[in-house]
């Protein structure tokens, strides 16, 4: 079955590092990935997605390539700032269905003064 | 405000009660979901509502009930839960169950088992 697997965490930053979260991934077909950010006492939120090959979806700074190749789709961000802890879940849809939406186990983040 | 709302945000039940959770989302949405998040597990869906179908989670036991009465309310009833139920409980909605619609969530219910 399909499934989506992330770096265990915690990772633990200083303010102003370069991040990689990674994340790999196993499906048939061509999934759409996206990355979903959870902050303290609030549900997730979507942060960025990427629905074919080679695509790259970015946002607040944040950034993941579609790479088919690897199945991979890493979360960057050149300059992390402490406002950015938070637990990153990386996630595929095989169809456009939601319903079939997977989940990774989530990464904690923490960024430090 | 994140135009998914719901309550309570913490309950504490005896293995006995029987309580309910509310979700009510202000997006024109025609999907909403309950997903359960235990620690350092993944995002488990458990089930699905819209105006296309409704989907359960087979794994999900009978204690769980949910019940949608509009497409802007659900509800999810608990009754003789386990110690093994607590977890964080998520409500999301989505504009349509296809075509990559992104989940909008709500913040949660904490939900502890006693």
């Amino acid at each position: 079955g399909d499934s989506v697997t992330q770096m265990e965490g915690p990772v633990t930053l200083s303010e102003e590092a370069f991040l990689t979260i990674n994340c790999t991934y196993t499906a048939t077909g061509y999934p759409s990935l996206f990355w979903y950010v959870q902050y303290p006492g609030e549900g997730l939120q979507l942060l960025l997605k990427a629905t074919k090959a080679d695509d790259k979806g970015s946002n607040k700074g944040f950034e993941a390539t579609y790479r088919k190749e690897t199945t991979s789709f890493h979360l960057e961000k050149g300059s992390v700032q402490v406002s950015d802890s938070a637990v990153y879940f990386c996630a595929l849809d095989p169809s456009g269905s939601a319903r079939q939406l997977t989940f990774g186990s989530g990464t904690q983040l923490t960024v430090l003064p | 405000e994140t135009g998914v709302t719901q309550t309570p945000r913490h309950l504490v039940m005896g293995m006995t009660n029987k309580k309910s959770l509310k979700c009510e989302q202000h997006l024109g949405h025609n999907a909403m979901y309950w997903y359960k998040q235990s620690a350092k597990k993944p995002l488990e869906l458990m089930f699905v509502y819209s105006l296309e179908e409704r989907v359960e989670n087979n794994s999900v036991p009978s204690r769980f009930s949910p019940e949608c009465p509009n497409s802007s309310h659900l509800f999810l009833h608990l009754h003789t839960l386990q110690p093994e139920d607590s977890a964080l409980y998520l409500c999301a909605s989505s504009r349509t169950q296809r075509n990559n619609s992104p989940l909008h969530f709500g913040n949660g219910t904490r939900l502890t088992v006693t």
